[in-house]
């Protein structure tokens, strides 16, 4: 019984290269959403995404950031030209269409940006 | 838009002592309510959660929490604390009928000492 999965779990880039993280939902759940976490601070929403569309993403950066969620494979969360800031946890969120739509959470990607 | 405020960030507790982390909420529509746990280095787990119906909602662990609708209320309680119960707790909303994105509060670190 598989729940989300997330990989990496830690990803190590240094600064200007890219970062892909993958997110793949759990059985029977066609909505994921990306989180960002840092210390000492809750999740922040980042985008919303059902299979080939983004339903919000008003808490995505304008620059450098972009998600996707094709007709077949993994959701995906791509940092470009990535900088010191953008090291955090980030966290995928996947729910069904059932009451309430409480979500369940992914293991997280730990990214470092040297 | 909604907001969540966990007015308690930090708690520290002896073993075997009652527990209660406040949530207040601010949002003029019907809400669904969650609490979620996360363990050190872990994701989060889904605790429990309030839909409708009866305002006191029982979950895992024997954690359980009561929705006060008059107050914009939904604090979590438990009434004997364990050694494993030391986690980051997270309280989130989301709007019955919207987009059902979930605004997190900015979380309760707790410690409890053997």
């Amino acid at each position: 019984n598989a729940g989300v999965m997330q990989n990496p779990r830690h990803l190590v880039r240094r600064r200007g290269q890219e970062a892909r993280l993958r997110c793949s939902p759990m059985k029977g759940h066609s909505h994921v959403y990306w989180y960002r976490q840092l210390p000492e601070e809750g999740l922040k929403f980042m985008v919303y995404l059902q299979k080939e569309n983004i339903i919000d993403e008003s808490g995505m950066p304008k620059e450098r950031f972009s998600a996707e969620f094709p007709k077949e494979g993994p959701s995906i969360l791509r940092i470009q030209q990535v900088v010191r800031g953008d090291s955090a946890a980030y966290f995928c969120a996947s729910s069904d269409l059932g009451r309430g739509r409480e979500q369940y959470f992914g293991p997280g990607t730990r990214l470092t940006v040297t | 838009a909604q907001s969540v405020s966990q007015h308690n960030h930090h708690v520290i507790l002896s073993e075997a002592a009652s527990l209660e982390l406040g949530c207040n909420y601010s949002y003029g529509g019907t809400v669904n309510l969650f609490w979620y746990v996360q363990y050190p280095g872990q994701h989060l787990q889904l605790l429990l959660k309030y839909f409708s119906g009866d305002p006191l909602v029982k979950g895992i662990k024997g954690f359980e929490a009561e929705f006060i609708k008059s107050k914009f209320s939904f604090n979590l309680r438990k009434p004997s604390v364990q050694w494993s119960d030391t986690a980051e707790y997270f309280c989130a909303v989301n709007a019955q009928g919207g987009s059902y994105i979930p605004t997190f509060g900015r979380g309760t670190s707790l410690i409890v000492h053997p």
